[in-house]
């Protein structure tokens, strides 16, 4: 099986920066995800990695490291419309490498 | 639409009943995904279909769960004798899908594409 692990939920103030952490088990890793949930509101992508290091895009930077099992998602300069749920997903290429296990997501608050 | 559409939005229904709930993916998508996520969970996954046939149905939970996809694109996830803990929102997912090395199928290294999803509550 996979097992993904994140933290529940944190509160942090706009402007700040925060990192989600995810760690996870699998046998043969193919890929991890980000992706960002409103309440209500269907998931939608942020980003991926397969290579260990960092990819920026804009505000949101992702970081893996595939020896360690870690992945963490850093949010720069909250705003308001960042509270959502952050979920990590793995790939599995012996799950048939064609779909995603979800961690239970981290839920960030952002307060002014 | 552009995106991928659910329907119903929201299904109340009784124990025991049967409930249909409907996927309609971004057009051109040959890859068409259903999870259930129960609050405060992430999404858990129930099928994956390539095309018209199912790839991978190994989270489906039992039998009484069932879907298909007969003309390779609108899928329909059909739930019989539901069951309290049936209770979810049941979301869908398309992607396009590329051919890889050895002619293998893969997800491109992007996203899937969700759906708003179908709150299913069983009382």
């Amino acid at each position: 099986g996979q097992n993904i692990d994140q933290p529940t939920e944190m509160t942090a103030t706009e402007g700040a920066i925060v990192q989600i952490n995810c760690t996870y088990q699998t046998s043969g890793f193919n890929g991890l995800f980000w992706y960002q949930q409103h309440a209500g509101e269907a998931p939608t992508f942020l980003s991926y990695n397969v290579l260990d290091g960092l990819e920026e895009k804009g505000r949101f930077s992702s970081f893996l490291s595939r020896s360690k099992g870690y992945s963490y998602l850093l949010l720069k300069e909250l705003q308001m419309k960042d509270s959502a749920s952050y979920l990590c997903a793995v790939r599995d290429h012996l799950y048939g490498n064609n779909r995603l296990a979800f961690g239970k997501g981290n839920q960030v608050v952002v307060i002014p | 639409g552009a995106g991928v559409s659910q329907t119903p939005s929201n299904k109340v229904t009784e124990k025991g009943k049967y409930v249909e709930l409907r996927c309609d993916p971004i057009s051109g998508h040959t890859a068409l995904y259903w999870y259930r996520q129960s609050l405060g969970q992430g999404p858990e996954f129930l099928i994956y279909f390539q095309g018209t046939g199912a790839a991978d149905d190994s989270g489906l939970p039992n039998d009484r769960f069932f879907a298909v996809r007969p003309e390779g694109s609108v899928s329909t996830l059909k739930i019989q004798r539901t069951e309290r803990g049936d209770s979810a929102m049941y979301l869908c997912a398309s992607s396009p899908c590329i051919r890889g090395d050895r002619g293998s199928l893969n997800l491109q290294p992007g996203e899937l594409f969700f759906g708003e999803g179908s709150r299913l509550t069983v009382l």
